[in-house]
This record gives structure tokens, C-alpha cells and sequence, in this order.
């Protein structure tokens, strides 16, 4: 089993609804939870950093962690066009430096 | 400002064959990462660089695979007599002293035939 699972895709929403997305992990070490976003043959982009249990908003996005559960989320308002991606969920722990990625899921916002 | 950059984007390489994959990291990122990406998986690490000593080589998958930073800045992941199972995405990711961030590149599509 994998250290981080990742809800498999792929997702197709309508414009204007909210994107949910969420991954599991099993090493209770981790402490830092980011969201990175790969559009189509390109690198991965940071989207949201989270350190620890709790909730972190940045415009229409809101990153969730909950250390007890082991699980963390993302979630997209108003989701446009543009949203349209692979997101990835990512972590590590506090001694750590190398980051352990989810699979990946693929986002289609339908016009 | 420039961001990573990685050269050449796609590279084709018959089974056998050498290749040589190059990472152009933000200037003054210290900490330069290499990560493997699979179709349709997460990026898998493969090494670690904090200037140009090599930290961490843990996630490379066999000994024909090799990374180097020699001035601490540009690096070279190299892969030796390439195979199928070595058709991934590579990617590099910089980041800043006391900095978490990574900055990933856009990557580079190899493809062993």
C-alpha cells in the first residue's frame, strides 16, 4: 500500500460548482500538507501550504488537514474552465525535505 | 523572474542508448531535488542535492542512474543504458535556504523505445 492515497479521477464538474478533492496517508510523521496543480505537459505549481491540522483559505480555494484522521482535502468554489487540471496532493514530515506526492486527480470544468 | 528550467523537454532514446537530462534551477535555490514521474502516478523522488553535495540518492531506481551537481547550481541526471521501464517524466525542483517550496520545471518527457 502506498504511503498517500489519492481519490482517483477523473472529475468532471459543471462551471460555478465546488471541486472536492482529498487524499489519505498513513505515516503519522507528515506535517507539511501542499496542494500542487499540473496542467498538461508541465511541472507541478504550489497551489496551497499547510502545516499541521486545520483549515487554510486562499480565494476560492480552502485546503483542510486533520492529522487525527490522516486525511486532507482541497476544495475549489466557483470552479472555472481554467481549473482544469491534475491535482496533486503532497507531503512530508518536519526532518524531512523530500516530498511524497498522491496519485493524482484529473479535473474537467465543463463551460 | 526565470523559473527551473530542463533541457531538452522530450528526448527519445533507443533501449541501450545514454541520456542525459539537464536541470537549470532558480538562481540561488541551494537545495535542488529529482523526482520521477510515471504516467498517470505522483512524482517519485530520486535524489537530493543541497549545493553540490549529493545528500540523498535513496530513490534512484538502480545504479544506472546517476545525478551530479558539480558547482552547485546546473545538474545532470544521467541514466545509463536506458530501458523501457525508464519511459517517465523527469522532474526538478529548486527551493531557497529556509524555504519549504519547491519549484518544480516543466520537466523532461523521455521515452525509450
Amino acid at each position: 500500500q502506498k504511503e498517500v492515497e489519492q481519490d482517483p479521477g477523473p472529475l468532471s464538474v459543471p462551471e460555478g460548482a465546488i471541486v472536492s478533492l482529498n487524499c489519505t496517508y498513513s505515516n503519522s510523521a507528515f506535517q507539511y500538507f501542499m496542494w500542487y496543480r499540473q496542467y498538461s505537459r508541465k511541472g507541478p505549481e504550489l497551489l496551497m501550504y499547510t502545516y499541521s491540522s486545520g483549515n487554510k483559505e486562499d480565494g476560492r480555494f480552502t485546503a483542510q488537514v486533520d492529522k487525527s484522521s490522516k486525511y486532507i482535502s482541497l476544495f475549489i468554489r466557483d470552479s472555472q474552465p481554467s481549473d482544469s487540471a491534475t491535482y496533486l496532493c503532497a507531503m512530508r514530515g518536519s526532518n524531512d525535505y523530500k516530498l511524497s506526492f498522491g496519485a493524482g486527480t484529473t479535473v474537467t470544468v465543463r463551460a | 523572474g526565470a523559473g527551473v528550467s530542463q533541457s531538452p523537454r522530450y528526448k527519445v532514446a533507443k533501449r541501450g542508448q545514454d541520456v542525459a537530462l539537464r536541470c537549470d534551477p532558480i538562481s540561488g535555490h541551494v537545495s535542488l531535488f529529482w523526482y520521477q514521474q510515471a504516467l498517470g502516478q505522483g512524482p517519485e523522488f530520486l535524489t537530493y542535492f543541497q549545493n553540490e553535495a549529493q545528500l540523498d540518492k535513496s530513490g534512484l531506481p538502480s545504479d544506472r542512474f546517476f545525478a551530479e551537481r558539480p558547482e552547485g547550481s546546473v545538474s545532470t541526471l544521467k541514466i545509463q543504458r536506458t530501458q523501457q521501464e525508464d519511459s517517465a517524466v523527469y522532474l526538478c525542483a529548486s527551493s531557497s535556504p529556509g524555504r519549504d517550496t519547491q519549484y518544480f520545471g516543466p520537466g523532461t518527457r523521455l521515452t525509450v523505445l
